[in-house]
């Protein structure tokens, strides 16, 4: 039973292309969530996603970037026109119930991206 | 001021010491959570608790809900326990975010 599987492990970008980050969750969880980790600081939310549902997209930012939880295959982070600055370690988690019901979230190993 | 804050940010142990790292949180939550992190590694779930205390082999954790604290020991240190641990707690104003702390980087020396 395969956890929280993310690809690429490492993403190099060139300033102005575009970054998709992808996420299979644990199987048989319909509730997944991206975090960004920036250099020297701590997760932050950013969105967090149900089968085909956005629920909460306010870590977001509201330019760029984007996700989404098809019915069939991943979830995607997409990161437009990629700036030095969205260089970081992306974590996408996954639960069987919302976090709400106290459920425990399993993680992936993240999605290191440069932009350079 | 962080609504969670760990203490310490840093910690290097002899092999076999007693650790402890301290979470304080100012918000109200649904449960509080133990990460552990590796260099340059995933992020693994170690507890999630609501509370009183729960225990996995040589790690602890507790919470404190009236005083809004949680402590996470490791007893009989080992190099391999060597990781960031972060304490993220669920934030019942906003259901579903988890909000962290920054983390306590351990190092245990043999």
């Amino acid at each position: 039973n395969a956890g929280v599987m993310q690809n690429p492990r490492h993403l190099v970008r060139r300033r102005g292309q575009e970054a998709r980050l992808r996420c299979s969750p644990v199987k048989g969880h319909s509730h997944v969530y991206w975090y960004r980790q920036l250099p020297e600081e701590g997760l932050k939310f950013m969105v967090y996603l149900q089968k085909e549902n956005i629920i909460d997209e306010s870590g977001m930012p509201k330019e760029r970037f984007s996700a989404e939880f098809p019915k069939e295959g991943p979830s995607i982070l997409r990161i437009q026109q990629v700036v030095r600055g969205d260089s970081a370690a992306y974590f996408c988690a996954s639960s069987p119930l919302s976090l709400v019901v106290d459920t425990e979230a399993f993680f992936g190993q993240g999605t290191r991206l440069t932009v350079v | 001021k962080n609504e969670v804050e760990q203490s310490p940010q840093n910690l290097t142990a002899q092999e076999g010491e007693f650790i402890t790292i301290n979470c304080s949180y100012s918000v109200g939550i649904s449960a509080l959570h133990w990460l552990q992190q590796h260099p340059g590694g995933g992020i693994v779930s170690l507890f999630m608790l609501s509370s009183g205390k729960k225990k996995h082999g040589r790690l602890i954790a507790t919470i404190n809900i009236q005083e809004k604290h949680s402590s996470l020991h490791i007893t009989a240190s080992h190099p391999r326990d060597s990781a960031v641990y972060i304490c993220a707690v669920g934030d019942v104003r906003n259901t579903d975010k988890l909000i962290f702390g920054t983390g306590t980087r351990l190092q245990v020396f043999p």
